[in-house]
């Protein structure tokens, strides 16, 4: 099946820096990826969307800001959270969208997890 | 808007009991049906999937069919395991936006 991976898997940092997260989509070419949030036995809450070439799409209450994403590639996006604080702090997942008609569906990495001390 | 409604958990079952995971959607139009599982700190993994009115997706003894006229997509399982132990997420796709809408999640453990 297809692979999605994320990297790095887990970071901690100190309030104030920032820190960038790569999804990178590893045998086939995604034009869409999605960021989502998940907080602790919750459920995964979209964060943007990330189009190839192009600006990302914010869900409402995300500030465009504060989560910088780049698609610069067909196998590669990348968020940034700048100047992260505690609050921050979360399980972040990527997705790769794969188009392939009928069977088209997203392949998830396997998260990276925040914390910001 | 769309949206996933999933039981609530936790669900705590034995080993070779039978699984029945509801979930219920409201969506316009001829969304896709997913399971998503997700095992402790990993990212989640597609398990099955229907695209269609009366598809059954299935995978690793799971199954679930798509009912159009209940709109309803319940995860079951004859015989569980203990490897099966994991939160299992109901999502749609309405095939427009290529957004997923995810349910609540479901916790499952199943005990020895």
């Amino acid at each position: 099946g297809a692979v999605v991976s994320q990297h790095p898997s887990w970071v901690i940092c100190k309030s104030g820096t920032s820190v960038k997260i790569e999804c990178r989509s590893l045998d086939f070419q995604a034009t869409t990826m999605f960021w989502y949030r998940q907080f602790p036995k919750q459920s995964l809450m979209l964060m943007a969307t990330s189009n190839e070439g192009s600006k990302a799409t914010y869900e409402q209450g995300v500030e465009k800001d504060k989560f910088l994403i780049n698609h610069a590639s067909l196998t590669l996006s990348t968020l940034t959270v700048t100047s992260a604080h505690p609050e921050d702090s979360s399980f972040y997942i990527c997705s790769a969208y794969r188009d392939r008609g009928l069977a088209d569906t997203q392949y998830f990495g396997p998260g990276t997890r925040l914390t910001v001390l | 808007g769309d949206s996933v409604t999933q039981m609530e958990g936790p669900v705590t079952l034995s080993e070779e009991a039978f699984l029945t995971i509801n979930c219920t959607y409201t969506a316009t139009g001829y969304p896709s049906l997913f399971w998503y599982v997700q095992y402790p700190g990993e990212g989640l993994q597609l398990l099955l999937k229907a695209t269609k009115a009366d598809d059954k997706g299935s995978n690793k003894g799971f199954e679930a069919t798509y009912r159009k006229e209940t709109t309803s997509f319940h995860l079951e399982k004859g015989s569980v395991q203990v490897s099966d132990s994991a939160v299992y997420f109901c999502a749609l796709d309405p095939g427009s936006a290529r957004q997923l809408t995810f349910g609540s999640g479901t916790q499952l453990t199943v005990l020895p």
